[in-house]
């Protein structure tokens, strides 16, 4: 099955830089990968979503990137803001018939320290 | 509005006494799960429904049973819990593959 891993799994930064985390996963079928937030004492909510037809897609300050020959994608967030400070995880799933959870990475605690 | 909601939102409870944790969305989803988030383990997914009396096991299913009966419901039984089950749970709701899930506010379970 797939397997999806997340990384690092802590990064703080300054207010007003750039945060970058990366996922890879394992099942070469996958072709749907949503990053979502996950503020404290909620639950996750998706932020941005990038299918394989295309290599990068931009929401204001997020953008999201897929190397489908690597097998890797990766959140960018431009310009932290103390609001941005929350868990995020990356998931990958395939489309197609029968079975296709999504298969989520481990997390990562990203700090924004104004 | 939508969303997916979960009640209880905290339990505390003792081993073997049997719970059941509901879940209900308002979008006419078809695709329902149940998660477990635990510390340095991320989400994983315990069951899965594709539709009404559609179920299926996800990653981590063993002490939990599920039923879909409704397309809206998808409670999470635990017949009989134990402490390692102790953990934060969520229900979610997607349209379809490939599609935003969105996720209950969480139910945090303590088995003593």
């Amino acid at each position: 099955g797939e397997n999806v891993e997340q990384h690092p799994s802590t990064l703080s930064v300054q207010e007003g830089d750039s945060a970058v985390i990366k996922c890879t996963y394992s099942d070469s079928a996958s072709n749907y990968f949503p990053w979502y937030k996950q503020e404290l004492g909620k639950g996750p909510q998706l932020i941005i979503d990038i299918r394989s037809n295309v290599g990068e897609k931009k929401d204001q300050r997020i953008a999201v990137t897929l190397n489908k020959t690597a097998k890797h994608f990766s959140l960018h967030i431009t310009e932290t803001q103390p609001e941005d400070s929350a868990v995020y995880f990356c998931a990958a799933s395939r489309g197609g018939s029968g079975n296709t959870p999504l298969v989520f990475g481990k997390g990562t605690r990203l700090s924004v320290i104004a | 509005e939508a969303q997916v909601t979960q009640n209880p939102r905290y339990l505390i409870t003792v081993t073997g006494k049997k719970l059941t944790v509901t879940c209900s969305q308002n979008m006419n989803h078809e695709y329902m799960s149940w998660y477990r988030q635990d510390p340095g383990l991320g989400l994983r997914q315990i069951y899965y429904s594709m539709n009404v009396e559609v179920t299926d096991k996800g990653d981590v299913p063993e002490g939990y049973k599920v039923s879909r009966k409704e397309k809206r419901n998808f409670p999470l039984i635990l017949e009989s819990p134990s402490p390692n089950q102790t953990s934060l749970y969520f229900c979610a709701s997607r349209v379809g593959r490939g599609h935003e899930q969105y996720f209950g506010p969480g139910t945090r379970l303590t088995v003593t």
